[in-house]
């Protein structure tokens, strides 16, 4: 199948800093990824849909300004979490099709 | 929207074994119905899907059946392997060519030797 790749796999970073994780298509040419949040034991939480060219579409109650997302070519999506703090951390994947990254474990300290 | 419910949350089976985990659906436009497999630390892992023109399909020992009258869908795995341990998700989707998923809540699936 199609192959997504993601980067970090693994990140900590300090408190009012941002962190920026990558979502790439290597095989195919994506206009359109997403974007999860999973906490532990749960399911995937859709954040945004994230547009080639223009802005993303960000689901009900996840914030834009803290969670940008810039889809600037075909096969690159970025996550910038900006001003993070410890309630961040959290498992991010990104997908595009029905195919996942590996995911990124954000931890705030 | 629509709301994809999944049982059971968790299923514990011997080596050998068949596992079946189900799930319903709401939106009964939803035509594109994948399952994945997720492993501690890592993404969901597609294994098998299903559209909705078809009613059955398999891949060695993993199958998917849908009954879109009922709107529900099952994953069923044979012969089952320690291996086959992790998180079992479905999702449901409109197959409008980007694949926005609406995920179940998960299936803790342990194969015991």
């Amino acid at each position: 199948g199609a192959v997504v790749s993601q980067h970090p796999s693994r990140v900590i970073c300090k408190s009012g800093t941002s962190v920026k994780i990558e979502c790439r298509s290597l095989d195919f040419q994506a206009t359109t990824m997403f974007w999860y949040r999973q906490f532990p034991k749960q399911s995937l939480m859709l954040m945004a849909t994230s547009n080639e060219g223009s802005k993303a579409t960000y689901e009900q109650g996840v914030e834009k300004d803290k969670f940008l997302i810039n889809h600037a070519s075909l096969t690159l999506s970025t996550l910038t979490v900006t001003s993070a703090h410890p309630e961040d951390s959290s498992f991010y994947i990104c997908s595009a099709l029905a195919f996942f990254g590996q995911g990124t474990r954000l931890t705030v300290v | 929207g629509e709301n994809v419910e999944q049982h059971p949350s968790t299923l514990s089976v011997q080596e050998g074994d068949s596992a079946v985990i189900k799930c319903t659906y709401s939106d009964s436009a939803s035509n594109y119905f994948p399952w994945y497999k997720q492993e501690l630390g890592k993404g969901p892992q597609l294994i098998i899907d299903i559209r909705s023109n078809v009613g059955e399909k398999k891949d060695q020992r993993i199958a998917v059946t849908l009954n879109k009258t009922a709107k529900h869908f099952s994953l069923h795995i044979t012969e089952t392997q320690p291996e086959d341990s992790a998180v079992y998700f479905c999702a449901a989707s409109l197959n409008t060519g980007f694949q926005k998923l609406v995920f179940g809540t998960g299936t803790r699936l342990l194969v015991s030797p």
